[in-house]
Formats: structure tokens, C-alpha cells, sequence
């Protein structure tokens, strides 16, 4: 069965370090690999799209890497700051849904940056 | 650029009841894909709607329904409401198929008692 796994519901770090977050999939074959983040009560927002084709991508101080191999994505934030502290949730397209839009949830990371 | 907009914010239903949410996508968006999110199964995809055709759909039952309005706007119907339907259901609009980006609303929390 399809399943994407993020490695582990809630994560703990002290500010300035780097949070690293890994999302693993099975049974997809996605063109594509999202990142979003969410804050209670509020609906995702999206921060970064890596292609399959693409090993990494960074956006300041996020940097996503995409191994398709592997199967796995690790996402990155440097220098983290409590401002950082959300939920984040990877997606990716489900490519047996004839090519159209349809974007699949990981069940998501709570991140704490602890001051 | 406004954002998505979703009405109302939040629901209290009874049992049974039926209930119609609206989303109003960014201006130019197309695509309006739904998801319900609940604790347990985090955010679940239900339908996605393209040019008023529905061109997919998620393993819900056919209690959930939806349809896209020439305008783009988005209403999804819940009908013989049950206390599992319990849930922030999240609308998201995007450009286009494939690899645009989803821009949520802040949901519709549905309470049913």
C-alpha cells in the first residue's frame, strides 16, 4: 500500500541549531516533492517544491534534498529560530491519479524550537 | 491578492444533518482540491475540481460531495452527517494540474454533536 512516513511526530531542538526532518515514501512515484507548514488552527503554507530530477534546493535558511532512490526527502532549517515552531508537512503527487492534481499528506512533524 | 477564503469558519451540526461549505479560490486559480484533517489522520484528500469537472477523488464515502461553479468557487456537501465527520476540512486552490503549488484557506472546523 501507498504510505508516506515523516520520521517522527514531534521534535525538540534548541535555537540556532539546524532541525532536520525526514519524510519516506512507499509504492509512489512522484514528479515531485512539497513542503509545507502549518500553524494551529491555520491551513498549510507552502515553502518549497524539489523535482525529481533535482537533488537539492534551498530557499534562506530551508534546504530541501530529494533521493528518489532512497525514497526520502530531508528538510532543513539552519540557525532555528522559536519563530520556527510549527507542524511541517510533506506532499507529493500521486502520479496514478492520471496526471492530474492530486497532493498527498505525510501525517507531519511537530517541530519546538526551545529558546 | 486575496488569499482563499473559506466559509463559514466554524460549524456546530447535529446527527444526521447535512452541511454545504464554501471555498472561494485566489483569483485566477482553476484547480480547488478539499481535504479533511483530523488528529488521528491528518490531512486526507477528498476531491479536486478543474474548469467545474471533478478529476478526482479520495476513499470517501458518496455522503461527501462536491462541485466547482463556472467562477471557480468551490462548495463541498456532507450529507447524514456522523460524529467521525468531526473535522477542519481545507480547501486549497492552485494555478494548474501538476506541479503548482496548493494555497490553503484557514478551513471550516465541523463539530457534530
Amino acid at each position: 500500500s501507498q504510505k508516506i512516513e515523516q520520521n517522527s511526530e514531534a521534535l525538540n531542538i534548541q535555537e540556532g541549531k539546524t532541525a532536520t526532518l525526514t519524510c519516506n515514501y512507499t509504492n509512489y512515484s512522484p514528479a515531485y516533492l512539497q513542503w509545507y507548514r502549518q500553524d494551529p488552527g491555520r491551513g498549510p503554507v507552502f515553502l518549497l517544491l524539489i523535482r525529481e530530477n533535482e537533488k537539492e534546493k534551498r530557499k534562506e535558511r530551508l534546504k530541501v534534498t530529494f533521493d528518489t532512490t532512497l525514497k526520502q526527502s530531508l528538510f532543513h532549517i539552519t540557525a532555528s529560530q522559536p519563530a520556527d515552531s510549527a507542524t511541517y508537512l510533506c506532499a507529493l503527487d500521486d502520479m496514478n491519479s492520471g496526471g492530474y492534481q492530486k497532493v498527498t499528506f505525510g501525517t507531519g512533524t511537530k517541530l519546538q524550537v526551545i529558546p | 491578492k486575496a488569499g482563499v477564503t473559506q466559509t463559514p469558519r466554524y460549524l456546530i451540526k447535529t446527527r444526521g444533518q447535512q452541511v454545504t461549505l464554501s471555498c472561494s479560490p485566489i483569483s485566477g486559480h482553476r484547480s480547488v482540491s478539499w481535504y479533511q484533517q483530523t488528529p488521528g489522520q491528518g490531512l486526507q484528500f477528498l476531491f479536486e475540481y478543474f474548469s467545474e469537472t471533478q478529476r478526482n477523488k479520495g476513499n470517501f464515502p458518496g455522503r461527501f460531495s462536491g462541485r466547482q461553479f463556472s467562477n471557480s468557487r468551490s462548495e463541498m456537501n456532507v450529507s447524514t452527517l456522523e460524529l467521525g465527520d468531526s473535522a477542519l476540512y481545507l480547501c486549497a486552490s492552485s494555478v494548474d494540474r501538476g506541479n503548482s503549488p496548493l494555497h490553503f484557506g484557514n478551513g471550516t472546523r465541523l463539530t457534530v454533536t
